[in-house]
Parts: C-alpha cells; structure tokens; sequence
C-alpha cells in the first residue's frame, strides 16, 4: 500500500464547478501536509499548505483530518487555468513523500 | 532569476551507457534533491543532500550515484544505465532540509532503450 493515496481521476468538471479532492496518508507519524500543483510535463510548484484548522487561499480550501488521516482540496468556481494534476505530499522526518496525484479537467 | 537549472531536457540511452544529469540553483538555498516521476507512482526521492558536503539515500536509490559539487550544484550519475530508469528526473531544492517548499527545476526526460 502507497504511504500516501490519491485518486488518480480524471475528474472532468465544468467551469464555474466546485470539485473537491480527497487524499489519505498511512503513517500516523506524519507531521506537515501539502498540495503541490503540477501542469502537464511541467515541475510541481507549491500551491498551498495545509493546518489542522483547515485554511484557504482564494477559491482554493484545504482541510486535514488527523484522525482519520485525510486531506482534502476544495476548489471553487474553477476556471480553464485549474486543469492540472494536484499531488498530496506529506512531510516525515523532514521528507517529503508524494502521492500520484489527481488530474483535474475544467472544460468550458 | 534562473531558480534551479537542470540539464539536459531531453536524453536517450542505450542499455549499459552511462550519464550525468546536472542540476544547479542561484538561491542560495541549502538543501537539494534528485526525484524520479514514473506514471501512477507520484515523485520518488533518489538522493538529497540537506547541506553542502553531505549526501543520502532515498526511497529509490540503487542505480544512481550523487555528487554534491559545491552549494550550487548537485549531480546525478547513472553508471549503467537501465531500462527501468526511463523517467522523468526532476532536481529540487529548498532553504533547509526542513522547509517543505521545494522549488523544481523543469525536468529531464530519460529513455533508455
């Protein structure tokens, strides 16, 4: 089993849409949590932490559940530019390890 | 600003061949990174060096070997080359080896035949 999971998609959506990502993470020891976005044949770039309370950053909400040990990604109102892959990463012991990611395709 | 630099883009080799990718960062960052991005598999550590002079092992590091030049530059070798080295290699880097914004360079494509 991967340490961190992630449905790979496609998801399709419509532009205007609120999709949403889910990721679970195996190892209980793991201490920060992130989403990275990754443009097709492109480096990732960071796009935003992820805090116990949950956070937000415009049109883009991140929640963590460590009980459960699950992350998750809102996106509201997508536009034609969020078609990208989104990997979870989760730091242990200073390393980052990533999960496969989930393609996201904004159609007009 | 240049970022992180890696070279080639592309590379094609044949079994038993040897390269080096080469990787270099103007951010005067500490920490550097070699990844390795197979389909289905996300990125997977090959080898780090938290600080200049020192090197260590990742997930995925059999085949690969690592130089550490100077702050700038991080090297990764592949002796022999492989089949099942055909990736996309990815060379990163951040301020220290706790800071989990990574910066990447923009990749390498390697198929080796």
């Amino acid at each position: 089993r991967k340490e961190v999971e992630q449905d790979p998609g496609p998801f399709n959506v419509p532009e205007g849409a609120t999709v949403a990502f889910n990721c679970t993470y195996s190892n209980s020891a793991s201490q920060s949590f992130f989403w990275y976005r990754q443009d097709c044949r492109k480096e990732p770039k960071l796009l935003m932490s992820v805090y116990s309370s949950g956070n937000e950053d415009g049109r883009f909400t991140a929640q963590l559940n460590r009980a459960s040990q699950y992350i998750s990604l809102l996106i509201r109102d997508s536009k034609l530019s969020d078609s990208a892959t989104y990997l979870c990463v989760v730091s242990r012991t200073g390393k980052l390890i990533f999960g496969q990611g989930t393609t996201l395709q904004v159609k007009p | 600003n240049a970022g992180v630099t890696q070279t080639p883009k592309f590379q094609v080799l044949k079994t038993g061949q040897s390269m080096t990718l080469q990787c270099a960062q103007d951010m005067n960052h500490n920490s550097m990174y070699w990844y390795r991005q197979d389909p289905g598999m996300g990125l997977r550590l090959i080898y780090y060096s938290a600080s200049e002079g020192t090197t260590d092992k990742g997930e995925v590091p059999n085949g690969y070997n690592v130089s550490r030049l100077n702050k700038r530059e991080f090297s990764l070798r592949l002796e022999s080359a492989a089949p099942s080295q055909t990736s996309v290699y990815f060379c990163a880097s951040s301020y220290k080896a706790t800071n989990e914004k990574l910066f990447f360079g923009s990749g390498t494509q390697l198929s080796v035949l």
